[in-house]
């Protein structure tokens, strides 16, 4: 049982060039979440999706766009980087909560980024 | 949403039990309070949840006033490898919509010999 796993685990960017990152969950979790966090800093929502084929913003979601076609998968894209984008990002998935559930949150093991 | 507010960070030494407090004076109703733990390099790990009262697990516990505007972690006997940032959210795990999951800057706890 792999969990949340994300590809790729670093990344180097120039400046206008774009790219995907990939979370995938074997959990069967409705929920999924992209966060950063920037150096010493907390976790900052992006994106998040509620179910496959649903995709809503967080608080920081200028700069990234995301797509749910398939349950298990939730993709984060950079259509033009730029170096604020420097950061790590993190997947997290969760279950559709009912009586007694925690609303656990399982992430994955982060994407470095960076932007030159 | 309630907000919370945590120390930014704090430093203990090994065997020492270390408590960690959180207030969240807008707690609604039907939210909880829920820890989770980051190492460096790594996501957050979910630690503890409760409501009210006292909730301990294997790691640790988590104590709730009767007003329950705070919130307290107690880790027992601290090792070097508690040292970590520490995340208190509040929130109805009923309703799992993200805007309900936001985290702030954690505390930072240092643990050393």
């Amino acid at each position: 049982n792999a969990g949340v796993t994300q590809t790729p685990k670093f990344r180097v960017l120039k400046t206008g060039q774009s790219m995907t990152l990939l979370c995938a969950q074997d959990m069967n979790h409705e929920y999924m979440y992209w966060y950063r966090q920037d150096p010493g800093m907390g976790l900052r929502l992006i994106h998040y999706s509620v179910g496959e084929g649903t995709t809503a913003k967080g608080e920081v979601p200028d700069g990234y766009n995301v797509s749910r076609l398939k349950k298990q998968n939730f993709l984060l894209g950079l259509e033009s980087a730029a170096p604020s984008q420097t950061s790590v990002y993190f997947c997290a998935s969760t279950l559709q909560q009912g009586a007694g559930d925690t609303g656990e949150l399982f992430f994955g093991e982060g994407s470095r980024l960076t932007v030159l | 949403l309630a907000k919370t507010t945590q120390p930014i960070s704090m430093d203990s030494y090994e065997g020492q039990e270390v408590n960690i407090t959180c207030s969240h004076n807008n707690i609604a109703t039907n939210d909880y309070i829920t820890w989770y733990q980051q190492f460096p390099s790594q996501g957050p790990r979910f630690i503890i949840q409760g409501y009210k009262t006292k909730v301990t697990n294997e790691v640790a516990s988590l104590f709730i006033p009767a007003d329950r505007k705070s919130s307290t972690l107690s880790l027992p006997r601290v090792s070097l490898s508690d040292t970590a940032v520490y995340y208190c959210l509040v929130g109805d795990p009923l309703y799992s919509s993200a805007s309900k999951i936001i985290f702030g800057s954690g505390t930072r706890l240092s643990i050393r010999p």
